[in-house]
């Protein structure tokens, strides 16, 4: 089956710096790649849509200056959090869309822990 | 703002008993899917559901999807504690994105 995989899955930073996260879907080409956020207890809140070779598409109330997103190829996608603070941690999934014949499935990464102190 | 709502937002059952999720919206979707997640991973795909009035078997588990493709369910029977974690259905806007509902917390205790 199609796998997403997320590095890395738990990391810990200071306020004031910045912490990249990885997406990447090992077994199959992805040209869309979407980035949610969890918090405890939660649903999951889409950021952004990420688009191979393009602009990601940011959903309302989402910084796009806070939260980079990268897609520079067809398995990775990469999301940054610039200058995190401790209201950024929360948990971060991504999830990378596949095409087979004329449907699309989407299939989740295991998600990022971010703790900010 | 295209808004799923899930019902119960909490359930606490016996094992064995039956349960009903609903997961109902104002908004017509191309699709609509169900995940199941656990504390610290990502969400893992159940069921997909794409025609109105649709109904889909998995084990003990039952999927419908409302003939206006605007609300679903999902039926457990007989659950057990393995069912216990979050069930979260999500709906396919425009073709393009997936929305998720609320979310409902299910715990099954033996």
């Amino acid at each position: 089956g199609a796998v997403v995989s997320q590095h890395p899955s738990r990391v810990i930073c200071k306020s004031g710096t910045s912490v990249k996260i990885e997406c990447r879907s090992l077994d199959f080409q992805a040209t869309t790649m979407f980035w949610y956020r969890q918090f405890p207890k939660k649903s999951l809140m889409l950021m952004a849509t990420s688009n191979e070779g393009s602009k990601a598409t940011y959903e309302q109330g989402v910084e796009k200056d806070k939260f980079l997103i990268n897609h520079a190829s067809l398995t990775l996608s990469t999301l940054t959090v610039t200058s995190a603070h401790p209201e950024d941690s929360s948990f971060y999934i991504c999830s990378a869309r596949a095409r087979w014949g004329q449907f699309y499935e989407q299939y989740f990464g295991p998600g990022t822990r971010l703790t900010v102190t | 703002t295209q808004l799923l709502e899930q019902s119960p937002q909490f359930l606490s059952i016996q094992e064995g008993e039956n349960l009903t999720v609903y997961c109902n919206s104002s908004s017509v979707f191309s699709s609509l899917q169900w995940y199941r997640q656990e504390p610290g991973e990502g969400p893992v795909l159940l069921v997909t559901v794409v025609t109105g009035g649709e109904v889909k078997k998995l084990k003990r588990l039952t999927f419908q999807f409302g003939d206006a493709r605007k609300d679903s369910s999902l039926h457990i029977t007989a659950a057990q504690p393995g069912d216990t974690g979050l069930y979260l259905c999500a709906g396919l806007w425009n073709t393009d994105k997936l929305i998720f509902g609320t979310g409902t917390r299910l715990q099954v205790f033996p």
